[in-house]
């Protein structure tokens, strides 16, 4: 099975722009997959953000959709989220997870990445 | 897209049943069999227990099982266990290739 490891900055400034990695292990991204981001605010619930199946194939969560792009690269075997003019309320820990397409649920998930918004 | 709503806790006895319900619409839960409940320890990712309202992955305990009537989905933990004490979320396919998530419940073993 796939393995899925996030990683980027732990602190952005207000305003600024959040930019994640997920790297999916195995030497491959598996073509058949859709590579979804979820974040969980700290003590609170699972946010759905959005995912990506391949260049120019993405779905956004409709709340986040004008401040959110997924980028896929499959040299380089990873995914990428980038959430610009951040608040505080972006403030989580951001998972990355995949979906097999024609599938509706998720596994495997990445450990997670906590993000702080803060100046 | 709201949350689709959790209780925020429950609670039993090792060996006890303990059932978790997840409330949404019917544009989400009501119109679509694509139900997901996650398990999640503090501090870890969420695991998948249960897929399409009522499947079980191989390696998650039968005492785990789904159900849903209208739009309301429904996790119950049969003979409960201490390990089984976690955050679970439900989610749900609503339309428009998006996703929603509930709002989380905390299950508390005596």
């Amino acid at each position: 099975q796939e393995q899925l490891q996030e990683s980027g900055p732990g602190l952005v400034k207000p305003s600024g722009t959040l930019s994640l990695t997920c790297a999916v292990s195995g030497g491959f991204i598996n073509s058949g997959n859709w590579y979804n981001w979820v974040r969980q605010p700290p003590g609170k619930g699972l946010e759905w953000i959005g995912e990506i199946f391949r260049p120019g194939s993405t779905n956004y969560n409709p709340s986040l959709k004008s401040r959110v792009t997924i980028s896929i690269d499959r040299s380089k075997t990873q995914v990428s989220l980038t959430l610009t003019s951040v608040t505080a309320a972006d403030t989580a820990v951001y998972f990355c997870a995949s979906r097999k397409e024609l599938y509706n649920w998720f596994d495997p998930w990445g450990q997670g990445t906590l993000v702080t918004v803060s100046s | 897209q709201s949350a689709l709503t959790q209780p925020r806790s429950v609670s039993g006895s090792p060996g006890q049943s303990v059932t978790i319900s997840c409330t949404g619409t019917s544009s989400d839960i009501g119109d679509y069999h694509y139900v997901s409940w996650y398990q999640q320890h503090p501090g870890k990712a969420p695991k998948l227990m249960i897929y399409d309202v009522t499947e079980r992955p191989s390696g998650v305990p039968d005492r785990f099982s789904g159900s849903k009537s209208a739009n309301t989905a429904s996790l119950t933990i049969s003979g409960l266990q201490a390990e089984d004490e976690a955050d679970y979320y439900c989610c749900s396919y609503a339309g428009s290739y998006t996703f929603v998530f509930g709002t989380g419940t905390k299950v508390t073993v005596l």
